[in-house]
């Protein structure tokens, strides 16, 4: 999705907190925001989701700014396991998700 | 829990020769959509149903057919294979929350 935009790679030190920026120019109103990560040979898998109130479940928190143009996926402590492809998405009334193109976190020891 | 079921998992066509990829999916989800996913360009949603006998065209359904005839399955058919079409293929399957998404099958048309 041209309109989903994220840095192509990031690197974070093992057990510090990693914020994985992600910017929607053009989201609409009703267009919710999801996260996806992505392990070697695996399909995506879900991490969390919100529309506009800032979210946190067991894996990570998700900031939605105000005006929804960009979001971050924070993960409080980086774990050896968390090293993936992150994709930020937006998911349409219809249900449909369009795809950012992906940040590849690596997680220095 | 199979979740989302997709076969073959790596397949090799050649140029004009015609395949489906499976997809199953055993949470009683309503939606269901294929997504193909190259080098530097994320996901990108090919076609989805909402539901059994209704399907509907994503961002790149071009060389692309899909059916609902169940709830479960929804099969991708490639008609005519072209080298354009080598990629990895994902099903997902979408409950109320998120989506659940199968293990991929690498394409390969030569």
């Amino acid at each position: 999705d041209a309109k989903t935009t994220q840095p192509n790679s990031m690197e974070s030190n093992e057990e510090e907190p990693v914020h994985l920026p992600c910017n929607h120019s053009t989201i609409s109103g009703t267009d919710y925001i999801h996260w996806y990560r992505q392990l070697p040979s695996q399909g995506p898998e879900y991490v969390i989701h919100g529309l506009t109130s800032n979210v946190n479940n067991r894996m990570a928190s998700l900031a939605i700014a105000e005006d929804r143009k960009s979001s971050t996926l924070i993960l409080h402590r980086a774990t050896l396991r968390d090293a993936a492809v992150y994709y930020c998405s937006r998911q349409t009334g219809a249900n449909n998700l369009f795809f950012g193109t992906g940040t590849r976190l690596t997680v220095i020891p | 829990n199979a979740g989302v079921t997709q076969t073959p998992k790596f397949q090799v066509l050649k140029t004009g020769q015609s395949m489906t990829l499976q997809c199953a999916q055993d949470m009683n989800h309503e939606y269901m959509s294929w997504y193909r996913q190259d080098p530097g360009m994320g996901l990108r949603l090919i076609h989805y149903s909402v539901g059994a006998g209704i399907t509907d065209q994503g961002e790149v359904p071009n060389g692309y057919n899909v059916s609902r005839s169940t709830t479960e399955d929804f099969p991708l058919r490639l008609l005519s294979a072209a080298p354009s079409q080598t990629s990895v293929y994902f099903c997902a399957s979408s409950g109320a929350a998120s989506a659940f998404f199968g293990q991929g099958t690498r394409l390969t048309v030569v």
